[in-house]
């Protein structure tokens, strides 16, 4: 299975920071990963496809980018309604797998 | 409004069986691939099952293979997660996914609000 490893962990952000995190595939998947954002007590929403694709409705302060094994996802004006924890998932081979998530915490 | 509901969840003994179910509204649910994928508590996402449009083709992954099986009643809108054979490492809130596509790519956009599976002695 392709291992999706995910850094950082967690992060202590404050309101109009630019957020970085990192997802590294244990081997080449294309650009096939998205990016889901969880909120305490909901269930995943689609922010990113295909690596760099912003999904219908989605802010343009979020970004994706990479291919191959390294990705990278961004806010670029963090904001309040932001406090979340992000997943990346592989969609180039079954079984499909996610990153352990970056938690996002207020500093 | 694309909705998905899901429902059958509980708290049940090792080993027993338990039969969750997925009601989909707002779309052709005969048209779209759809997913189970669950969250142990406090803990990340594991993709567990994927069945086609037609029932055509199934893929699950391996902690669930063999004792897990997922179908669809496109006559009712309704995806089934059959699970046999529980174990501790099962309990987690199980969401049933919506596959969404464009030209060349698939992705999970929508996702039911969760029903959660305990399985304890």
């Amino acid at each position: 299975d392709i291992v999706m490893t995910q850094s950082p962990t967690s992060m202590s952000i404050s309101v109009g920071d630019r957020v970085t995190m990192n997802c590294k595939a244990s081997q080449n998947v294309g650009s096939n990963v998205d990016w889901y954002q969880q909120k305490t007590g909901q269930s995943p929403k689609l922010l990113i496809y295909k690596a760099s694709n912003r999904y219908t409705g989605v802010p343009d302060r979020f970004t994706g980018s990479g291919s191959g094994t390294d990705f990278t996802f961004t806010i670029s004006n963090m904001q309040a309604e932001d406090l979340a924890v992000y997943y990346c998932m592989q969609s180039n081979s079954y079984p499909y797998t996610f990153g352990a998530g970056t938690k996002l915490e207020l500093k | 409004e694309v909705q998905l509901v899901e429902s059958g969840g509980g708290l049940v003994q090792p080993g027993s069986s338990l039969k969750l179910s997925c009601v989909a509204s707002g779309f052709t649910f005969s048209s779209y691939n759809m997913h189970w994928i669950r969250q142990a508590p406090k803990k990340g996402l594991e993709w567990i099952a994927l069945i086609y449009y037609d029932s055509s083709n199934k893929y699950y992954a391996d902690s669930v293979k063999g004792r897990f099986t997922i179908s669809r009643d496109n006559s009712k809108n309704t995806l089934y997660l059959e699970m046999n054979s529980l174990r501790s490492e099962d309990t987690a809130m199980y969401y049933c996914a919506k596959e969404g596509y464009t030209t060349d790519y698939w992705y999970f956009d929508y996702w039911g609000q969760g029903v959660m599976v305990t399985v304890s002695s």
